[in-house]
């Protein structure tokens, strides 16, 4: 089975600290996605990766930015945390345009 | 961007069928569906290709209209196990994008 492990359950910052997420698919997918998730906005998409070194904001990619310096691995960086960035948040990877597999998820609080 | 879904939560009986729908405003190759649990990661139910091609769970049917770009999920003699949120994405290109999602809940 595919396997998408994200590095941290749960995550407690403080504003303005430089945070990181990592993601790790062991499929040799090319795709690979970061999603955050709030109560009643459903699951909205920051960034995405299409092949190593190659990156595409998604719709919300203020804050943020990413690293994928290796085809298995996807990062997400936040540079300066900020409360507003409390959330849920999901990795997922998937080959062409077939399913997605998704991490367990890393809930981070900023205080 | 993100897709609508309609309705945004439905109350059901065991056994009782429900429909969920999903809409976009962009052009899209796929629709994917998938059924999230609490505290849980989603699950994937069904992939709907552009020219009728489907890949995804036996007991659960779609229907994705390529001219409206919409699509619907139909739960048809809904089981407890059936309680979740359904999120519809559509995909183009690389990019997949999610809507707000549909709580489902079945009572016994």
């Amino acid at each position: 089975d595919v396997k998408v492990t994200q590095s941290s359950r749960y995550l407690v910052k403080r504003t303005g600290e430089k945070v990181f997420l990592e993601c790790v698919q062991d499929m040799d997918h090319e795709n690979m996605f970061w999603y955050r998730q709030d109560p009643g906005l459903g699951l909205r998409l920051i960034y995405f990766s299409y092949d190593v070194k190659m990156k595409e904001k998604g719709d919300i990619p203020e804050g943020y930015s990413v690293s994928r310096e290796k085809k298995e691995r996807f990062s997400l960086i936040l540079e300066s945390a900020s409360t507003n960035q409390t959330s849920m948040y999901l990795c997922a990877s998937r080959v062409d345009q077939e399913k997605l597999f998704f991490g367990s998820g890393t809930q981070l609080s900023v205080l | 961007q993100q897709p609508v879904q309609s309705p945004q939560a439905v109350i059901l009986r065991e056994g009782e069928d429900a429909v969920i729908n999903c809409s976009s405003s962009k052009a899209l190759y796929s629709v994917h569906w998938y059924r999230q649990k609490h505290g849980e990661a989603p699950v994937f139910l069904m992939i709907l290709l552009k020219g009728g091609e489907q890949k995804g769970h036996e007991k659960i049917s779609a229907s994705f209209n390529e001219k409206k770009q919409q699509s619907s999920l139909y739960l048809t003699a809904s089981q407890l196990s059936y309680s979740g949120t359904y999120f519809c994405g559509g995909g183009s290109n690389y990019k997949l994008t999610f809507g707000k999602g549909t709580l489902l809940t079945v009572n016994p």
